[in-house]
């Protein structure tokens, strides 16, 4: 079974960085993971699709300051100068078996 | 890209519902679509896809037998039918669009299995 494994939660002051962070399970280390961010009371939004080695591809309109990066097992979504709507849940997800989907259990971020 | 769901509502445990995606701005038969649902307060859990041609069909153990995915690409829907409903799929449901992994959601429509 794959594995996506996230923080439950993280924090960073308004205007600062924050880096968020998702573990691919043993076996799946070169596996592209998308993030989703929602916001209280929304629905979903996908955000980037980050590959294994680094780069990604960001969704329409989503701004310069989410950025994606990756290091083995692990993929990153980096927040920069954090604003207040930025506090949401953020959601990896990538492929399971044939057309199954796997989500990790999602990071909420508090903005200070 | 618009992604509708609607049919969402109260139900008994053990009835039926059957949920229904519109989706618009897009060639609906060019990608494979899934549901995924979120319970109160828990995290996104992946409930079912079906590719552009429904040839392959999924769903997670927590509903396989009870729930059917199905869509009708002339009418650009997707469409999930829900029997012997229980408590435990209280949830909000969700239908997105997988370009590889999803690229695109719609609102999402709640639905409470409560007696």
């Amino acid at each position: 079974q794959f594995v996506l494994t996230q923080s439950p939660s993280a924090s960073a002051s308004l205007g600062a960085s924050v880096k968020l962070t998702c573990t691919l399970s043993s076996g799946h280390s070169t596996y592209a993971i998308a993030w989703h961010q929602q916001q209280p009371e929304k629905g979903p939004r996908y955000l980037m699709f980050v590959n294994s080695d680094g780069t990604h591809k960001k969704g329409d309109g989503i701004p310069d300051r989410f950025s994606g990066s990756s290091s083995g097992a692990e993929r990153y979504l980096t927040i920069s100068s954090l604003q207040s709507e930025d506090e949401a849940d953020y959601y990896c997800q990538t492929w399971g078996t044939g057309i199954q989907r796997v989500f990790g259990g999602g990071t909420k971020l508090t903005v200070l | 890209v618009q992604l509708v769901e609607s049919g969402g509502g109260l139900v008994k445990p053990g009835r039926s519902l059957r949920l229904s995606c519109a989706a618009s701005g897009f060639n609906f038969d060019d990608f494979a679509m899934h549901w995924v649902r979120q319970a109160p307060g828990k995290g996104l859990e992946w409930v079912s896809g079906i590719s552009w041609d429904s040839i392959i069909v999924d769903y997670a153990d927590s509903v396989k037998g009870r729930f059917t995915i199905s869509r009708d690409n002339a009418k650009n829907s997707l469409y999930l039918q829900m029997n012997s409903l229980r408590a435990e799929d209280t949830a909000f449901y969700y239908c997105a669009r997988d370009r590889s992994l999803f690229d695109n959601w719609g609102q999402g429509t709640l639905v409470t299995v409560s007696s």
